[in-house]
């Protein structure tokens, strides 16, 4: 079993829509969870973090975690051109130091 | 938030021959660095992680001998692919940490094309 999960996509929304972005994690002790962005050919940037439940929100960008349920997403809003990209999932575990998995990433096409 | 230096940012060389890329935090010190792999269209695989000072901590099925990794400061990791075969090209990816702060930060990355 994987242990963090995402939907590869492609995810397709129109212009100034709403995306959706989901995730599921299978380790219960974890403790930190994040979201990158990746363009082609580019290293992954960070957008949010977010480690307790309930939701987060960062300018266009909202992150919402549920522990309970094992699931953090990702809301895009007013989605642009340029914000199609691989966004990757990570979930951090403890330890000496913080070990970060990553999901398969999600393919986000936005369609102008 | 914190830079990380990866470079180079591509390198071709001959199968057989060995390469080196450097990771550096340029504005913090970075306690660990962690080096990921990354093959067209996948997701982003963990090789190995360095603690300063101490030997790297390689994943299950990363031959340490080939992928030989330094942390020999703070601010310095570096990777090197020794022998290099066509099958080793891909995308290397180092990141680093502070101390007590969870987020990692990423270094450009480094495009590894063996022929």
């Amino acid at each position: 079993q994987k242990e963090v999960e995402q939907n590869s996509g492609p995810l397709s929304v129109p212009e100034g829509a709403i995306a959706s972005l989901n995730c599921t994690y299978s380790d219960r002790v974890s403790q930190s969870f994040f979201w990158y962005r990746q363009y082609s050919g580019k290293s992954p940037e960070l957008i949010m973090s977010i480690y307790s439940n309930g939701d987060k929100e960062d300018g266009r960008f909202t992150a919402q975690l549920n522990k309970a349920s094992q699931y953090v997403s990702l809301l895009i809003r007013d989605s642009q051109p340029s914000d199609s990209a691989t966004y990757l999932c990570a979930v951090g575990f403890s330890g000496g130091y913080q070990k970060v998995t990553f999901g398969t990433g999600t393919k986000l096409q936005v369609i102008p | 938030g914190a830079v990380v230096s990866q470079h180079p940012s591509r390198v071709i060389c001959k199968s057989g021959t060995s390469v080196k890329i450097e990771c550096r935090s340029l504005d913090f010190q970075a306690t660990t660095m962690f080096w990921y792999r990354q093959f067209p269209k996948k997701s982003l695989m963990l090789m190995a992680t360095s603690n300063e000072g101490s030997k790297a901590t390689y994943e299950q099925g990363v031959e340490k001998d080939k992928f030989l990794i330094n942390h020999a400061s703070l601010t310095l990791s570096t990777l090197t692919v020794t022998s290099a075969h066509p099958e080793d090209s891909s995308f290397y990816i180092c990141s680093a940490q502070i101390r007590g702060i969870t987020e990692a930060f990423f270094g450009q990355g480094t495009r590894l094309t063996v022929v």
